[in-house]
């Protein structure tokens, strides 16, 4: 089983929707659980950043943690076609030479 | 945060030839980190590089094929030697400045 698990997808939905994108875990020893965006031919941009269970919000993108079921999301509100990218989820059990990363979902926000 | 410069931003290289990928950090970082990615899969860590000591690889990979530098806290370097097609791939350089890991442009290689 792997540490992180997470649709590859492509999801693709209309300009304005929101989107929801999900990874779950395995280790309950993960505390520091992060999201990246990934533009074609450019490196992983730091998107959100969460510490333990909970919500934050930035703008139009909410991170959610639920540790006891080991789940993950990311919510995009009026998505817009600059935001079609791969999304990564990552997370650390607070080594941080280690981290541990999703596989990607590839979002196509359509006009 | 951190800025980190990575370059080549992508390259062909003949099989059996050597790359070697530079990562320049806008901060003093302990510890700088090489990953690979390909295509749909997960970033796949290389290599943890500490400055002053020899870099730790992870299983799979090994030093004489991917022999990594790092001669001070904002700069090392990773070799792709006597490359194959299965090296074609996307390198990327990280560093953690705190708790978020923070990752170059990345090098898009391809082997032919």
């Amino acid at each position: 089983q792997k540490e992180v698990e997470q649709d590859p997808g492509p999801l693709s939905v209309p300009e304005g929707a929101i989107v929801s994108l999900n990874c779950t875990y395995s280790n309950s020893a993960f505390q520091y659980f992060m999201w990246y965006r990934q533009y074609s031919r450019k490196g992983p941009e730091l998107l959100m950043y969460t510490y333990s269970s909970g919500n934050k919000e930035d703008g139009r993108f909410t991170a959610q943690v639920d540790k006891s079921s080991k789940y993950i999301s990311l919510f995009i509100r009026d998505s817009q076609p600059s935001d079609s990218a791969t999304y990564l989820c990552a997370m650390s059990g607070g080594n941080f030479n280690k981290f541990y990363f999703g596989s990607g979902t590839k979002l196509n926000v359509k006009p | 945060s951190a800025v980190i410069s990575q370059k080549p931003s992508r390259d062909i290289c003949q099989r059996g030839t050597s790359l070697t990928i530079q990562c320049q950090v806008d901060s003093q970082v302990t510890m700088m980190f090489w990953y690979r990615q390909q295509p749909g899969q997960s970033l796949t860590l290389i290599a943890t590089a500490n400055q002053g000591s020899e870099a730790t690889y992870e299983s799979g990979f090994v030093i004489d094929k991917f022999p990594i530098s790092r001669p001070n806290l904002t700069f090392s370097t990773l070799t792709v030697s006597n490359m194959s097609p299965e090296d074609s791939s996307i390198y990327l350089c990280s560093v953690v400045p705190y708790t978020e890991a923070f990752f170059g442009q990345g090098t898009r290689l391809t082997v032919v």
